[in-house]
């Protein structure tokens, strides 16, 4: 099975940076996903890591151990419409082809002027 | 492409009731996937398919029945409602291999009295 952890919620103040930790505890592990869901919303994707190791992407960055069981996303330069909540997902080993992903319980960040 | 589309986007349903969330892609995904929402609780995994003809349970398939005849369409199908279904459905889609990410659909509100 997975466990995976993440802070409930975080602010910050808009231009500021936020780094949002995820730790995961897996019997398989196979790479880890970084979705952004605002309010009443579909989660859309934000990163990828399946190697150890720092993924840049804009103003988004993310972060994998996998020795360690840890990551983190970083946001950089926040703005208002940054304020959402951040869904951290593992992707487990499964024997067919396919995607099957269990998620944190999100992290809610909310960006103050 | 329309992507990933659920309907209806609202339900309420009286305890008991019977009934099929719609579920389609059209982007020849192999791999489609049911979630609930629950607050605070992130995304869990209901029933997944890596393929036509394929099903397989998540997390929580208790009370949920799901089939794939096509490609294109994954109904979820809540055999007799009960409150503790109230949530937020997605479903999710994604081409077969390890570097996809999934694609939502805009998500079922459902409401259990």
């Amino acid at each position: 099975g997975q466990n995976i952890d993440q802070p409930t919620e975080m602010t910050a103040t808009e231009g500021a940076i936020v780094q949002i930790n995820c730790t995961y505890q897996t019997s398989g592990f196979n790479g880890l996903f970084w979705y952004q869901q605002h309010a009443g919303e579909a989660p859309t994707f934000l990163s990828y890591n399946v190697l150890d190791g720092l993924e840049e992407k804009g103003r988004f960055s993310s972060f994998l151990s996998r020795s360690k069981g840890y990551s983190y996303l970083l946001l950089k330069e926040l703005q208002m419409k940054d304020s959402a909540s951040y869904l951290c997902a593992v992707r487990d080993r499964v024997k067919a082809a396919g995607n099957k992903l269990t998620f944190g319980g999100g992290t809610r960040v909310l960006v103050k002027p | 492409n329309a992507g990933v589309t659920q309907t209806p986007k609202f339900q309420v349903l009286k305890t008991g009731q019977s009934m099929t969330l719609q579920c389609a892609q059209d982007m020849n995904h192999e791999y489609m996937s049911w979630y609930r929402q629950d607050p605070g609780m992130g995304l869990r995994l209901i029933h997944y398919s890596v393929g036509a003809g394929i099903t397989d349970q998540g997390e929580v398939p208790n009370g949920y029945n799901v089939s794939r005849s096509t490609t294109e369409d994954f109904p979820l199908r809540l055999l007799s409602a009960a409150p503790s279904q109230t949530s937020v459905y997605f479903c999710a889609s994604t081409p077969s291999g390890q570097a996809y990410e999934q694609y939502f659909g805009p998500g079922t509100r459902l409401t259990v009295t």
